[in-house]
């Protein structure tokens, strides 16, 4: 099977723009999470999505936004970058939300924010 | 403040030497447990989990865990650490009582010495 897949691997962007970033969950997997991680605070989760609903969200303010498409991909915008937003942006699929199952992880997109 | 701790930021240790990187967490009631690694260059991936049952449990390439309840505690040991287990690795905590998020640590640096 394969693996979690996320595109672009590399984006750089400057303050104020917004981006969108996309995940191929492994085949079969109906939910996806996103995390952030940064050197400082580590991994931090950002939202959940199982079947195009956004079960959980993280702390992060409301310029963060997901969704979910019926094929299970999903895409994370963030708009109005700032230069603390730059970071690995991961994403992780599971069969079954909420932690029930185990997650697998994705390469990760690495945002610069100049 | 709810977290998942890992006091060991930095390890550094020769080959052949053990290993014992610990975890502790601050959510009660049920809670499944995780320990991921990241190696050079490499995406996070599962070394072993804990859901429920045997609270020793084995994960890849020789790594185990115990789960201690009464310490909200699930280190990570390896008898004898290779050069190939140099990574960052990272405890996770899915807590079923606080909406089945995942919360992970800061993460443990770990760099073996031929």
């Amino acid at each position: 099977k394969a693996g979690v897949t996320q595109t672009p691997r590399y984006l750089i962007k400057t303050r104020g723009q917004q981006v969108t970033l996309s995940c191929s969950p492994i085949s079969g997997h109906r939910s996806v999470s996103w995390y952030q991680q940064t050197p400082g605070q580590g991994l931090q989760f950002l939202f959940e999505y199982f079947s195009e609903t956004q079960r959980n969200k993280g702390n992060f303010p409301g310029r963060f936004s997901g969704r979910q498409f019926s094929n299970s991909r999903s895409e994370m915008n963030v708009s109005t970058l700032e230069l603390g937003d730059s970071a690995l942006y991961l994403c992780a699929s599971s069969l079954v939300p909420g932690g029930r199952d185990t997650q697998y992880f994705g390469p990760g997109t690495r945002l610069t924010v100049l | 403040a709810q977290s998942v701790s890992q006091h060991n930021h930095h390890v550094i240790l020769s080959e052949a030497a053990s290993l014992e990187l610990g975890c502790n967490y601050s959510y009660g009631g049920t809670v499944n447990l995780f320990w991921y690694v990241q190696y050079p260059g490499q995406h996070l991936q599962l070394l072993l989990k804990y859901f429920s049952g045997d609270p020793l449990v084995k994960g890849i390439k020789g790594f185990e865990a115990e789960f201690i309840k009464s310490k909200f505690s699930f280190n990570l040991r390896k008898p004898s650490v290779q050069w190939s287990d140099t990574a960052e690795y990272f405890c996770a905590v899915n807590a079923l009582n606080t909406g089945n998020q995942f919360y992970f640590g800061t993460g443990t640096s770990l760099t073996v010495i031929p």
